[in-house]
């Protein structure tokens, strides 16, 4: 299965808000309410920060939120933090029991 | 809060078998599924397979028969083998905890380099 699309970079200052595009096809995104999105700082493991779409684990910051429209879901970040310059990576359950991620998009807090 | 840390060799020569072992602690191996993930250098990442407690695997079709999830005799370590391995399988290889469809818990991640 092909790796979902993100934008390889996107940007914002400190206090504004973002958002991360993270598209795939009927046979994951489209198909199923298990988008999940992880944050990986530099020579770390990543980390979970929402899961099924819009689901925001325990001690992940309200200011991180997730949705969906289609094949396409989104992360976004609002208040942004120069801690939260970081790669940011999609990932989908996808048709046959497997699960397939994006290539990544890089945050950088201006 | 469950810990887990990957340990084996980092490099490996080409056609030969790449071993890891993912140690889990804090929390029981029980009820969960566990996965291997790589990250190719400069790449995103790459779902390898998942192996449940009780033995049941599930594998990315990509590796297909070259790879082999099983749980150690320990029943805090899990262990990937990717047999047959070339340049291309040179990455930063994580463990992590599957709660169904997401990762709840990632290891710090090992660097394995494929070169004779």
């Amino acid at each position: 299965q092909s790796a979902l699309t993100q934008p390889a970079s996107v940007s914002g200052s400190p206090g504004q808000s973002i958002t991360i595009s993270c598209t795939g096809t009927s046979s994951d995104v489209g198909s199923y309410n298990l988008v999940s999105w992880y944050q990986q700082h530099p020579g770390k493991g990543p980390k979970l920060m929402i899961y099924e779409d819009s689901e925001r684990p325990s001690g992940v910051s309200h200011r991180f939120s997730g949705s969906k429209a289609g094949d396409t879901a989104s992360l976004t970040i609002s208040g942004l933090q120069a801690e939260d310059e970081a790669d940011y990576y999609c990932c989908s359950y996808a048709r046959g029991s497997t699960w397939v991620f994006g290539g990544g998009t890089k945050l950088t807090v201006l | 809060q469950v810990q887990l840390q990957e340990s084996g060799p980092g490099l490996v020569k080409p056609s030969e078998t790449l071993s890891l072992s993912c140690t889990v602690s804090g929390g029981s191996i029980s009820s969960y599924y566990w996965s291997w993930i790589r990250q190719s250098p400069g790449k995103g990442l790459e779902w390898i397979g998942y192996i449940y407690y009780t033995g049941t695997t599930n594998y990315n079709p990509s590796f297909n028969s070259r790879v082999t999830i099983s749980v150690g005799t320990s029943k805090s370590q899990f262990s990937l083998k990717l047999s047959s391995v070339t340049a291309a399988d040179t990455a930063v290889y994580y463990c992590a905890r599957q709660l169904v469809d997401y990762f709840d818990s990632w290891g710090q991640g090992t660097l394995v380099t494929v070169s004779s």
